[in-house]
């Protein structure tokens, strides 16, 4: 089954204590992304790839780190996490070739809550 | 610079009913497409149509249709005969040929209520 997975689904953690959010596709695609979705503003990208290696930032990058290491995992780090970034995560990813059709298939969510 | 903007924080219709959701967007690229995403409260996200600004004809997904209107710049999506499964947060977004195939720019969103 094509599926973007995400790890944890939930997590609790304290004000500065380093984090990894897990992301994975199985679907060979190029682009993958990170974005956070907050109450009255929609989602915003965090950070994005284009493929191996290739990273840039997205609207909201402060606070963030990534790496793509791999074609299928692009993991979203949080080295010093803070009460705003408490918020639910999303990553996704999408076929390349300039087509504004590429759907992007979306994980199921990550729920942080920074205390 | 992409906008999308949705006026309309919360909507209510009853069960059966139609209903459209509105989406205005404002784009310098020559091609872009946009979409509608639902997200009902399991937090998912649920793609559900499709629009390119060169397509002719409003897309439809079953019960789902987009009103295109290009010249207005707006794209609303029209749920017709409304489940109570319909009750979830929508997007609307889009991705523009300039502005890198990776990326989705949102708006706000709509939160549909339907009642019996």
């Amino acid at each position: 089954e094509a599926q973007v997975t995400q790890n944890p689904r939930y997590l609790i953690t304290v004000t500065g204590k380093k984090l990894t959010v897990t992301c994975s596709q199985n679907m060979n695609h190029e682009y993958m992304s990170w974005y956070r979705q907050d109450p009255g503003l929609g989602l915003r990208q965090i950070y994005y790839s284009m493929n191996v290696e290739v990273t840039d930032k997205g609207d909201v990058p402060e606070g963030y780190k990534v790496s793509r290491k791999e074609k299928r995992n692009f993991p979203l780090i949080l080295e010093s996490p803070s009460p705003n970034q408490t918020s639910l995560y999303f990553c996704a990813s999408t076929t390349s070739g300039r087509s504004t059709y590429n759907e992007q298939f979306f994980g199921p969510g990550t729920r942080l809550t920074v205390l | 610079a992409q906008k999308i903007t949705q006026t309309q924080p919360g909507m209510f219709v009853q069960e059966k009913e139609a209903v459209t959701l509105d989406c205005t967007y404002d784009t310098s690229d020559p091609s872009y497409g946009l979409f509608w995403y639902k997200q009902p409260s399991s937090g998912e996200m649920i793609f559900l149509i499709y629009q390119g600004s060169y397509d002719q004809q409003n897309a439809t997904e079953g019960r789902y249709s987009l009103n295109f209107q290009k010249a207005r710049k707006s794209a609303n999506l029209v749920i017709s005969a409304s489940q109570l499964g319909d009750s979830a947060m929508y997007f609307c977004a889009m991705r523009g040929v300039n502005s890198g195939y990776s990326t989705l720019t949102f708006g706000k969103g709509t939160m549909l209520l339907v009642s019996p």
